[in-house]
């Protein structure tokens, strides 16, 4: 499978908690993104990185949230201390970046529950 | 601020009927509009694109249009499918958004036999 994988597809923890979550994009594309999708509600924009580099980061992500693809391939998400409000589906998406009018792939999303 | 909406929120229709989705943006400048299908517990799948200069486009039984100078766009189902419930969610990329990408909230549509 080429697509877009994100690993653990399901994640249940306890209040305080840090949780990693790590998403391989397609082979060959530069750009990675982060969003958050709660229940009826289109994806939330987190960050994006082109190639290792963090260009942009929501204010949604606060201090307890990091991103890193230290060699522009996979990429990890970690929200350290983890709140109920932190449960979602987190979504990662990667594209080649030469064209704004190029398909953005997503992966199956890791779903986060905060108990 | 750059926001789009969709209309309605959600939908139930009877299998072999049409149905068509809106989505109203007040992204700019405008780069192109997407429609994804996500699946429950999915990941979102591209459908159609449209840049600025294209009115309509169609993927099998979908068909996208798009009136820039309105700002709005429709997703028509046809002869819908029990496969196609799910939610279908707008999103608009603007030139200059460093992310490229606004979503809208979706439409979940269930089709029922």
């Amino acid at each position: 499978d080429t697509g877009v994988s994100q690993d653990p597809r399901h994640k249940i923890t306890k209040r305080g908690q840090n949780v990693t979550f790590r998403c391989d994009p397609i082979s060959e594309h530069n750009r990675l993104y982060w969003y958050r999708q709660t229940l009826g509600q289109g994806p939330e924009f987190l960050t994006y990185f082109q190639n290792e580099a963090q260009l942009e980061k929501s204010r949604l992500l606060s201090d307890r949230f990091s991103a890193e693809r230290p060699k522009g391939s996979f990429s990890t998400l970690e929200i350290q201390r983890t709140e109920q409000g932190d449960s979602a589906m987190y979504l990662c998406a990667s594209r080649t970046g030469q064209s704004n009018q190029e398909t953005q792939y997503f992966g199956p999303g890791t779903r986060l529950l905060v108990l | 601020k750059n926001q789009v909406e969709q209309s309605p929120q959600s939908l139930i229709i009877l299998e072999g009927k049409n149905c068509t989705l809106q989505c109203n943006y007040t992204v700019s400048p405008f780069s192109n509009l997407r429609w994804y299908k996500q699946d429950t517990g999915r990941g979102p799948v591209s459908l159609t694109i449209m840049t600025f200069s294209e009115n309509t486009k169609s993927n099998g039984r979908y068909t996208a249009t798009l009136d820039a100078d309105t700002k709005q766009s429709s997703l028509h189902i046809t002869a819908s499918q029990l496969s196609d419930s799910a939610s279908y969610i707008c999103v608009v990329s603007a030139l200059d958004y460093g992310q490229n990408f606004v979503f809208g909230p979706g439409t979940r549509l269930s089709v029922l036999p």
